[in-house]
């Protein structure tokens, strides 16, 4: 079955450590995008890449870095440099224009 | 600068009545409008989308929505609320040449039994 895989699903860190999250995806979409999910804020965008070896940086992408080094895996990277990372981490990615956005189950970071 | 309200937390309708779940938005240009619905701790589901087009709008679930543009909204609708129909819904709208969704801050559905 096609899809998006986040992990893992839920992940803790301690103050000052990088962690990263995994997005994978088997749809062949060119385009990934990940976004943070607080309550009552909706989602906003942290980065996204819309082919490999490309990436630019949405509305909030201090204290996060991405790579795109195959088509099928877009991983985010919470450095110690942001401030407060505890969040709901969402991964989507979309065939083209015109077409919704596909996302996966989500990473829930909790920093302890 | 484009944006999406979605101006009521929390929206509370008996089973078997029907939901409205609101939208405005704020584009230039002809707007690409999205609908998801989200339950706890889940990724996003699209429900339905407005392209172009007729203004009524069919999706999953029994869901519709209708695009006004005089009124700029983009209103979720149900005819029949379930209570499995409760979760977490948001509104998006797309940003032309990145495809990037700009949301609204949800709106939490209850459907009563």
């Amino acid at each position: 079955d096609g899809g998006i895989t986040q992990s893992p699903k839920y992940l803790f860190r301690k103050e000052g450590q990088n962690v990263t999250l995994s997005c994978e995806q088997n749809l062949n979409h060119d385009a990934m995008y990940w976004y943070r999910q607080d309550p009552g804020q909706g989602l906003r965008l942290i980065y996204y890449s819309q082919i490999v070896n490309d990436f630019q940086k949405g509305d909030i992408a201090e204290g996060y870095s991405v790579s795109r080094e195959k088509k099928e895996s877009f991983p985010l990277t919470v450095t110690s440099a942001q401030k407060n990372p505890t969040a709901f981490y969402l991964c989507a990615s979309i065939q083209g224009a015109g077409y919704e956005q596909f996302f996966g189950p989500g990473t829930r970071l909790t920093v302890l | 600068a484009q944006s999406v309200a979605q101006p009521e937390d929390q929206v509370n309708v008996a089973e078997g009545n029907p939901l409205t779940v609101k939208c405005t938005y704020s584009v230039s240009g002809n707007p690409y409008l999205f609908w998801y619905v989200q339950y706890p701790n889940r990724g996003l589901q699209f429900l339905l989308k407005y392209i172009t087009g007729d203004n009524l709008v069919k999706g999953s679930y029994g869901f519709e929505a209708e695009f006004n543009k005089s009124q700029t909204s983009f209103h979720l609708k149900k005819p029949s609320a379930l209570v499995s129909d409760s979760a977490l819904y948001f509104c998006a709208v797309r940003v032309r040449l990145t495809d990037k969704l700009i949301f609204g801050t949800g709106t939490r559905l209850q459907v009563f039994p």
